[in-house]
């Protein structure tokens, strides 16, 4: 069936660096990347989404790139900061059967060190 | 704007007990969503609804049940709670009229059966 692979699982940088996730989906329909942010004890919330039809989408310091050929997409945080700490999860939809099939990837733990 | 308000937001059930949980959105999305969250598995989807009066199963629908008498309400139901059923349960909502539409998360339900 779908799925969507992300890595890393883990990720610690330094305030100031940039950091990177990379996700790569199974469906070829998919058309539509969504990518979230979870805080402790609160629900995802979006960040930042990309359609099929672009390959770059930038929103101040968050950045979100496709390569549809490959599958792959990625999302790139430049200038991290201590409130960036939280789980990422990037998302790949198609839709199907009348609604948006969003698989998720199994997040990334980002920790930002001042 | 409360956006998608779930309640209640702990629960503590034994082994056999039922509940409900309940989920409201105010955005007038047609489209409502129940996903569960575990460890390293992302979230998936329980059931959805495209609309009031109608519901239909997602990935892992064994166990639940769902009603959706309101627009604005979806509810889940768990009829004999089992201690596989202990997660953090998620409700969304979307505008589906097209493809392509952000799904937008409350704060969760975190479920324990013992």
């Amino acid at each position: 069936g779908e799925n969507v692979e992300q890595h890393p699982s883990t990720l610690s940088v330094q305030e100031g660096d940039s950091a990177v996730i990379k996700c790569t989906y199974s469906d070829s329909a998919s058309n539509y990347f969504p990518w979230y942010k979870q805080e402790l004890g609160k629900g995802p919330q979006l960040i930042i989404d990309i359609r099929s039809n672009v390959g770059e989408k930038k929103d101040q310091r968050i950045a979100v790139t496709l390569n549809k050929t490959a599958k792959h997409f990625s999302l790139h945080i430049t200038e991290t900061q201590p409130e960036d700490s939280a789980v990422y999860f990037c998302a790949a939809s198609a839709f199907s059967g009348g609604y948006n099939k969003l698989i998720f990837g199994a997040g990334t733990r980002l920790a930002v060190h001042p | 704007n409360a956006g998608v308000t779930q309640t209640p937001k702990f629960r503590v059930l034994k082994t056999g007990q039922s509940m409900t949980l309940l989920c409201a959105q105010d955005m007038n999305h047609e489209y409502m969503y129940w996903y569960r969250q575990d460890p390293g598995m992302g979230l998936r989807l329980i059931h959805y609804s495209v609309g009031e009066g109608t519901t239909a199963k997602g990935e892992v629908p064994d166990g639940y049940n769902v009603s959706r008498l309101k627009k604005q309400n979806f509810l889940l139901g768990l009829e004999s709670a089992a201690p596989s059923q202990t997660s953090v349960y998620f409700c969304a909502s979307s505008h589906d009229r097209k493809a392509n539409q952000p799904q937008h998360f409350g704060d969760g339900t975190r479920l324990s059966i013992l």
